[in-house]
C-alpha cells in the first residue's frame, strides 16, 4: 500500500484482557513509531524501532506495553492486562531514517477497555 | 521540562479570513519545529517543518509558519481559510540528533470554519 496501515481501526476489549494492534509502515522505511493519543490531547511518543531494534522504548508507560518489529518491517505493540486508563487511540509512523526526514502517520487504532 | 503549548483549544473564522494558529514550545536546545493536521478518521499529515534557514517556512495548502527563536514561537498563519480546512492542528517539536523522531506535540488546536 502506499501508506502506514493500522489494524484494526477500532478494537473493544475487556478490561484485564490482551490487545495485539498492528502496523504496516511504508515499504523501504526503516524507521517506526508508536504514539498513543488520549481524548482530547495531542499524541505522546511510546517506543521507536530503527530496523528491527527497539532504540528509544522510553515512552513506554509501564511493563504491560511492549512492541515488536522482528523482521524489520510489520510491528506489533502488544498491551496485556488491559485497564480502562490505556483506552486511546494508538498511531503508528514510519520513516526512510535519517534525521531530517518526514514520518508518515496511519490512521490509528482506536482502543476501547471496557 | 520540555513542552509545547498551543493556547487555543478552539478557534473559530470566517471562510476567506485569514487565520494564526499559536504554539509556543519549552526545549533544551533549538529543536526541529513542525505543524501537523489531523482530519476527523484520518492519521497525521505534515503541514510544514523548519530545520533551519529562513525562519518563514512555506507548507502545504497555503500555509507558512514563522519562527522567532526569541519568543519560543513558531505561529501557523494562513491568509485566507477554505472550509476544507477545518480540522484538528498539532505543533510539535524534536531533538535535532538521536531519535528525531521523538516529537513532543501540543495538545491541539480544533480549527472550525463558518461559511
Amino acid at each position: 500500500g502506499a501508506g502506514v496501515s493500522q489494524t484494526p481501526s477500532n478494537k473493544v476489549t475487556e478490561k484485564g484482557k490482551y490487545v495485539e494492534l498492528r502496523c504496516d509502515p511504508i515499504s523501504g522505511h526503516t524507521a517506526l513509531y508508536w504514539y498513543r493519543q488520549s481524548l482530547g490531547q495531542g499524541p505522546e511518543f511510546l517506543i521507536y524501532f530503527q530496523g528491527t531494534g527497539a532504540a528509544d522504548d522510553s515512552g513506554l508507560p509501564n511493563d504491560r506495553f511492549f512492541a515488536v518489529r522482528p523482521e524489520g518491517s510489520v510491528s506489533t505493540l502488544k498491551i496485556q492486562r488491559t485497564e480502562r486508563g490505556d483506552s486511546a487511540v494508538y498511531l503508528c509512523a514510519s520513516s526512510p531514517g535519517g534525521h531530517t526526514s518526514e514520518a508518515f502517520f496511519g490512521q490509528g487504532t482506536r482502543l476501547t477497555v471496557v | 521540562a520540555q513542552s509545547v503549548t498551543q493556547p487555543d483549544i478552539h478557534i473559530t473564522v470566517s471562510e476567506g479570513a485569514s487565520l494564526e494558529l499559536r504554539c509556543n514550545y519549552s526545549y533544551g536546545a533549538t529543536p526541529y519545529l513542525f505543524w501537523y493536521v489531523q482530519s476527523p478518521g484520518q492519521g497525521l499529515q505534515l503541514l510544514l517543518k523548519y530545520f533551519s534557514g529562513d525562519t518563514l517556512v512555506q507548507g502545504i495548502k497555503g500555509f507558512e509558519a514563522e519562527f522567532k527563536r526569541s519568543q519560543s514561537s513558531f505561529n501557523l498563519r494562513k491568509p485566507s481559510v477554505h472550509w476544507s480546512d477545518a480540522a484538528e492542528y498539532f505543533c510539535a517539536v524534536g531533538p535535532r540528533s538521536g531519535n528525531t523522531g521523538k516529537l513532543i506535540f501540543g495538545q491541539g488546536t480544533t480549527l472550525q470554519v463558518k461559511p
